[in-house]
């Protein structure tokens, strides 16, 4: 059963330019949630996702970013216009339900912005 | 809100001395705890989580973590590390009621030396 799939693992981007992270859940989850590691820190809570619904997105910056899990395919974090400071490690968690506490994280995508 | 506080950010053992990570969360009406463990350049692992019942729990390498109530604590200990449990290792909370998002302290670094 494969894990928590991530691509790409590294992105680059110039200020100013668009970055899409994929991310596809473990088989048989439809929960899915983002989270943000910035240098030094630990991991901050973006958004959280159901097939076709957002369900919380209180984490979320107010401009620039976007999420989305549609019925098909993978879940996409979009990020617009980007600056340096959202340089940073995206992780993807996944998890069968809401009701299921335990989240099964993907290795990542490590953006920088230059 | 929630929040977890990880009051060491760096921790330096010897092989084969016991180690302790200290974790603090606010206080709820209910919680769900976790142990996560992250290698370099990788995602997060599930070391353990308390949902209910026994508030000791294990996990399969040697770590176990005690839920104390009164003391809004949930430490990680271990009575005899490895050199290959260095990591960095978060505790995270979720009080259920916000759709299973897991809110994480800051992490802390355990480095263990021959």
């Amino acid at each position: 059963n494969a894990g928590v799939m991530q691509n790409p693992r590294h992105l680059v981007r110039r200020r100013g330019q668009e970055a899409r992270l994929r991310c596809s859940p473990m088989k048989g989850h439809s929960h899915v949630y983002w989270y943000r590691q910035l240098p030094e820190e630990g991991l901050k809570f973006m958004v959280y996702l159901q097939k076709e619904n957002i369900i919380d997105e209180s984490g979320m910056p107010k401009e620039r970013f976007s999420a989305e899990f549609p019925k098909e395919g993978p879940s996409i974090l979009r990020i617009q216009q980007v600056v340096r400071g959202d340089s940073a490690a995206y992780f993807c968690a996944s998890s069968p339900s809401a009701q299921i506490y335990e989240q099964y994280f993907g290795p990542g995508t490590r953006l920088t912005v230059t | 809100a929630q929040s977890v506080t990880q009051l060491d950010s760096q921790v330096p053992v010897f092989e084969e001395a016991p180690v302790e990570l200290r974790c603090n969360y606010s206080s709820s009406v209910s919680v769900y705890l976790f142990w996560y463990v992250q290698y370099p350049n990788q995602g997060l692992q599930l070391l353990l989580k308390y949902l209910s019942g026994s508030t000791l729990v294990e996990s399969i390498n040697g770590f176990e973590a005690e839920f104390n109530k009164s003391q809004t604590s949930f430490h990680l200990r271990k009575p005899s590390v490895h050199i290959s449990d260095t990591a960095e290792y978060f505790c995270a909370v979720s009080d259920g009621n916000q759709g299973g998002k897991l809110i994480f302290g800051q992490g802390t670094e355990l480095s263990v030396k021959p």
